[in-house]
């Protein structure tokens, strides 16, 4: 099985900031990545598709990239909104897909 | 407007059973490939079981195999889950979502809103 490994596992950051989470994949998954947003109580939602692509609706603050193994989810100002926990999702081996053990982020 | 409502979680002996529906609306139901995941209270998310949009093509995770059952009614827009020999450590919220389209069907692009299954004696 592919393993997902995100970091860090929390951050603290504050309202403008710029915030980069990385997610390792245990071996190459070319661009098959995507990541999720999920606040407290909700389901999960789609940010970021094929490890770079925007999933309509999202703001352009969210971008993503990377190939292989190493991908990241940049958020370049921070917005009220935005904290939450993210996660990251391998689809190389879809159906049968991984998920990152989250990341979350808080309010400093 | 694409929605998915989870129904059927509940409290349940372990060694019991419990079927999960989850109702589609707003999108043709029969063209999308469907997901179960789930996440244990406090914990990240695990994929479950996929079906292919016909019904004819299923996947399970190995935590699950042999025990839950995936299936799909296309004419009644509705996705079901049967859990049988449920164990504490299937204890979670169960989300079905929607596998976005094309080559984007590993994506997924819509989530209901959770229901929870708790195993407990």
């Amino acid at each position: 099985d592919i393993q997902m490994t995100q970091s860090p596992s929390s951050v603290s950051a504050s309202v403008g900031d710029r915030v980069t989470i990385t997610c390792r994949a245990s071996q190459g998954i070319s661009s098959w990545l995507a990541w999720y947003q999920q606040k407290p109580g909700k389901a999960p939602k789609l940010l970021i598709y094929a490890a770079s692509s925007l999933q309509s609706g999202v703001p352009s603050r969210f971008s993503g990239s990377g190939s292989g193994t190493d991908f990241t989810l940049t958020i370049s100002s921070l917005q009220p909104e935005d904290f939450a926990t993210y996660y990251c999702q391998q689809a190389n081996s879809f159906p049968t897909i991984t998920f990152g053990q989250g990341t979350r982020l808080e309010i400093k | 407007e694409v929605q998915l409502v989870e129904s059927g979680g509940g409290l349940v002996q372990p060694g019991g059973s419990l079927r999960l529906s989850c109702a589609a609306s707003g999108f043709t139901f029969s063209s999308y490939e469907m997901n179960w995941v789930r996440q244990a209270p406090g914990k990240g998310l695990e994929w479950v079981s996929y079906i292919s949009s016909s019904g004819s093509t299923i996947y399970y995770a190995d935590s699950v195999k042999g025990r839950f059952t995936i299936s799909r009614d296309n004419a009644k827009n509705s996705l079901y889950l049967q859990m049988n020999s449920l164990r504490a450590e299937d204890t979670a919220v169960y989300y079905c979502a929607r596998g976005s389209s094309g080559r984007r069907r590993c994506y997924f692009d819509y989530w209901g809103q959770g229901t929870l299954v708790t195993v407990s004696s």
